[in-house]
């Protein structure tokens, strides 16, 4: 089974850029890699992914490590809104989700 | 479009009753999910379909049990709740590589 890990919990100020790592121990080669993003009482909502190049989108940037056993997400000014649990996974057809990282930001 | 709906929100239930929670979307995603998520965790991969007729187990399988006889719905199944499937559930379809997420479904098995 795969093998998702990030940290519990990180804090950044408002507008500083964040860095959300995640370790993808037992990615296969053909699973992407992808982040969601939770905020209280809702649904998760899809933030990025990708497979081996690293992709921007207008919510956030995406970096892979050269083997594909980590990645980071990057929020480039964070703000009070971007508070929330950010969930990495990786998957093929099925999609599986590490235990998430809880973003607070500062004001 | 509605999205991805969920019914009901809310259940109760007792031990070793049976219940079917509902999933339907209107954007004609061949790829429909179902997680769970206990209280303060992540989520976890219950069933998945890649279209109608065709069903896997993910992570935690046991206990519940799915059906996608149309494109449209994929309901999922709890045979005798135990007090362990105390969950929120959510339901997801994708299209490429983004799922789109209902707003869950909160279960207590009492």
């Amino acid at each position: 089974d795969a093998k998702t890990t990030q940290p519990n919990s990180m804090e950044s100020n408002e507008e500083e850029p964040v860095h959300l790592p995640c370790n993808h121990s037992t990615i296969s080669g053909t699973d992407y890699i992808h982040w969601y993003r939770q905020l209280p009482s809702q649904g998760p909502e899809y933030v990025i992914h990708g497979l081996t190049s690293n992709v921007n989108n207008r919510m956030a940037s995406l970096a892979i490590a050269e083997d594909r056993k980590s990645s980071t997400l990057i929020l480039h000014r964070a703000t009070l809104r971007d508070a929330a649990v950010y969930y990495c996974g990786e998957g093929g057809s099925d999609m599986r989700f590490g235990a998430g990282t809880r973003l607070t930001v500062k004001p | 479009n509605a999205g991805v709906t969920q019914t009901p929100k809310f259940r109760i239930l007792k031990i070793g009753q049976s219940m079917t929670l509902q999933c339907a979307q209107d954007m004609n995603h061949n790829y429909m999910y179902w997680y769970r998520q206990d209280p303060g965790m992540g989520l976890k991969l219950i069933y998945y379909s890649v279209g109608a007729g065709i069903t896997d187990k993910g992570e935690v399988p046991n206990g519940y049990n799915v059906s996608r006889s149309t494109t449209e719905d994929f309901p999922l199944r709890l045979e005798l709740a135990a007090p362990s499937q105390t969950s929120v559930y959510f339901c997801a379809s994708r299209v490429d590589n983004e799922q789109f997420f209902g707003p869950g479904t909160r279960l207590t098995v009492l």
